[in-house]
């Protein structure tokens, strides 16, 4: 069976803290793809980034880097110098083989909030 | 503009009163999905399509029935709903590929079934 564990329900830290949102996965297919996607106030659902399991480099956007650790079933995501902005609810997603296709399971997500 | 598009974005209804949310998409994207998202328990897919005429059951299928008759269009019938049926529902889509499969989602469609 396919799970994604966010262990953090809720995180809250102040403007230019660093902050670290723990995702851990399991499925038993070789090949997958892990997402990790951003839910602002408004609504919406954006995609951050994708991971395909034969690809462990990490990789760095501006302020934001993902480290995907086969070895620990884990694909975590880190925002520096968080700002105000980057409050939102973060969930990390899993696309694995099934019976048919790919089914796609989303953790149940951290919701960040930074102060000012 | 690419874009996923889901029609109504609100919709209150009472119980057993068949009911249809359309999504459509003009990616070209064969993948499409449905998610049902609910307080503490993130996005749960209903049901996906990996093309035209191919539809596949995610984790809460039960109450709800798709089709996929063109590439574009992947609307959810819900037959007889039921109050445990309220909730946020997402459309989304993506390509399939090597890399590929991360899904653009619709506004989402806020029903509630009293």
């Amino acid at each position: 069976a396919q799970k994604v564990t966010q262990a953090q329900t809720e995180i809250s830290v102040v403007e230019k803290e660093d902050v670290t949102l723990d995702c851990v996965y399991e499925t038993r297919d070789t090949t997958y793809y892990l997402f990790w996607y951003k839910q602002p106030p408004s609504g919406e659902l954006v995609f951050l980034i994708r991971r395909n399991s034969f690809d462990e480099q990490n990789e760095i956007s501006g302020r934001y880097s993902w480290n995907f650790q086969k070895s620990t079933s884990s694909f975590n995501f880190t925002i520096t110098a968080s700002q105000v902005v980057d409050s939102a609810v973060y969930f990390c997603a899993l696309s694995a083989r099934d019976t048919g296709g790919f089914k796609t399971i989303f953790g149940a997500g951290t919701r960040l909030f930074v102060k000012a | 503009e690419a874009q996923v598009t889901q029609n109504p974005r609100y919709l209150i209804t009472v119980t057993g009163k068949k009911l249809t949310v359309t999504c459509s998409q003009n990616m070209n994207h064969e993948y499409m999905s449905w998610y049902r998202q609910d307080p503490g328990l993130g996005l749960r897919q209903i049901y996906y399509s990996m093309n035209v005429e191919v539809t596949d059951k995610g984790d809460v299928p039960e109450g709800y029935k798709v089709s996929r008759k063109e590439k574009r269009n992947f609307p959810l019938i819900l037959e007889s709903p039921s109050p445990n049926q309220t909730s946020l529902y997402f459309c989304a889509s993506s390509r399939i590929g090597t890399e590929s499969y991360e899904q653009y989602f619709g506004p989402g469609t806020r029903l509630t079934v009293t």
